[in-house]
């Protein structure tokens, strides 16, 4: 049973400060790793994806992935209102025969403080 | 590129009834997916479909079934409708090659009543 863990939240954090967002799996057969960003009543939205142990940035967004640990974080560097939404953490069980299909988390509610 | 595109937004079925939903992926894209999202039990995956088969499934019972053109639209068909398929369906594209990011569609909003 592959299962991905996030803490529903909410997490609030002040404009301009560092959020800190995390996911456990289950599965130590996943990878490949998505963040999505899902705002109310909208469809989510990818942004950022990691396959290898360690850090990747791209602007103010930092995935961080440890397989040892089964482990998946995302930074948002100075969190501004607008990042304000849903986070879903995603794992991917690539079989080499196409894509196992995405197994999400139930999502990180984040709230930013003007 | 234009985006992944869903038809209908909006639907209202009664319960027993069937739906067929569509979508259309990105240009070049030959791999889509399908999930369901309810406030409940999230997202959730349904099934895929690449080059006009399904090459995976998820846990849903055969009332939920798909199928995919060669031009890699797809239709998704929930047949004998039941109250418990109210949800948001969408959809995902992504392009040849693993381990596939995927872009979702806007969704269609199913609820029956």
């Amino acid at each position: 049973q592959k299962e991905v863990e996030q803490n529903s939240g909410p997490l609030s954090v002040p404009e301009g400060a560092i959020a800190s967002l995390n996911c456990t799996y289950s599965d130590r057969g996943s990878q490949s790793f998505f963040w999505y960003r899902q705002y109310s009543g909208k469809s989510p939205e990818l942004i950022m994806f990691i396959y290898s142990n360690g850090d990747k940035e791209d602007g103010r967004f930092t995935a961080q992935l440890n397989k040892a640990s089964q482990y998946v974080s995302l930074l948002i560097r100075d969190s501004q209102p607008s990042d304000s939404a849903t986070y879903l953490c995603a794992v991917n069980l690539y079989s080499g025969g196409g894509a196992d299909g995405l197994t999400f988390g139930k999502g990180t509610h984040l709230i930013i403080q003007p | 590129k234009a985006g992944v595109t869903q038809t209908p937004r909006y639907l209202i079925k009664t319960r027993g009834q069937q739906v067929t939903l569509s979508c259309s992926p990105i240009s070049g894209h030959r791999s889509v997916s399908w999930y369901q999202q309810t406030p409940g039990q999230g997202l959730q995956f349904l099934f895929e479909y690449f080059s006009e088969t399904q090459r995976n499934k998820g846990n849903f019972p055969g009332r939920f079934s798909g199928r995919q053109f060669s031009n890699s639209r797809s239709e998704m068909n929930v047949s004998t409708l039941e109250l418990g398929d109210s949800a948001l369906y969408l959809c995902a594209s992504s392009a040849t090659g693993g381990p596939y990011e995927q872009y979702f569609g806007p969704g269609t909003r199913l609820t029956v009543t």
